[in-house]
């Protein structure tokens, strides 16, 4: 059981190129998250999917897209980066039984730095 | 939407001492209230929950505390000891309502030894 993987740990981007964070978990959860961390910021949502099909708009959506590619897989993508979209992301997932669908389980995060 | 709001940023205590971190948040429906734990370098993972229909909730030497009416609540560790240093993020969310956790801003607890 290796839980919630994401990858890269580690990317350098020059402002303008593209890049696909991918996430992908193996406890049958329903729900899955991206979250980025800046510090004092704590950690804010960019993208979520309650079930395989639906995404939807977190707190911090521009910039971003999303694909929910099935159950286990959910994809973070920037278009074209920015400086401002440096910070560490993390993908999580929840669910699915009862009492469980809040407690997350996060990835060891994506560290990214745009120039 | 909903706001969390989390002091201090920082706090250093002394191994054995108490530490205290507060949340307030902004949105009276918020029913579910985690607490995660980060240790450098490492991935966030819940150390306790409390829902709004209980006041207080312990596990060892942890503990958290709600009040409904003051929407604050917070987070007790007791005997800190040195692998308690990281930083502690709380949370607000309405439950069944997309599971959409709003976090504090995080505190970073330094214990001395």
């Amino acid at each position: 059981n290796a839980g919630v993987t994401q990858t890269p740990k580690f990317q350098v981007l020059k402002t303008g190129q593209s890049m696909t964070l991918q996430c992908a978990q193996d406890m049958n959860h329903n729900s899955m998250y991206w979250y980025r961390q800046d510090p004092g910021m704590g950690l804010r949502l960019i993208y979520y999917s309650a079930s395989e099909g639906t995404t939807d708009k977190g707190e911090v959506p521009n910039g971003y897209n999303v694909s929910r590619l099935n159950k286990r897989e959910f994809s973070l993508r920037l278009e074209s980066a920015a400086p401002s979209q440096t910070s560490v992301y993390f993908c999580a997932s929840s669910g699915p039984g009862p009492g469980e669908g809040e407690k997350l389980f996060f990835g060891s995060g994506t560290q990214l730095s745009v120039l | 939407g909903e706001n969390v709001e989390q002091h201090p940023s920082t706090l250093s205590v002394q191994e054995g001492d108490s530490a205290v971190i507060k949340c307030t948040y902004s949105d009276s429906a918020s029913n579910y209230f985690p607490w995660y734990k980060q240790e450098l370098g490492k991935r966030p993972q819940l150390i306790i929950d409390i829902r709004s229909n209980v006041g207080e909730k312990k596990d060892q030497r942890i503990a958290v505390t709600l009040n409904k009416t003051a929407k604050h609540f917070s987070l007790h560790i007791t005997e800190t000891q040195p692998e308690d240093s990281a930083v502690y993020f709380c949370a607000a969310s309405i439950r069944n309502a997309g599971n959409m956790l709003t976090f504090g801003g995080g505190t970073r607890l330094m214990v001395k030894p």
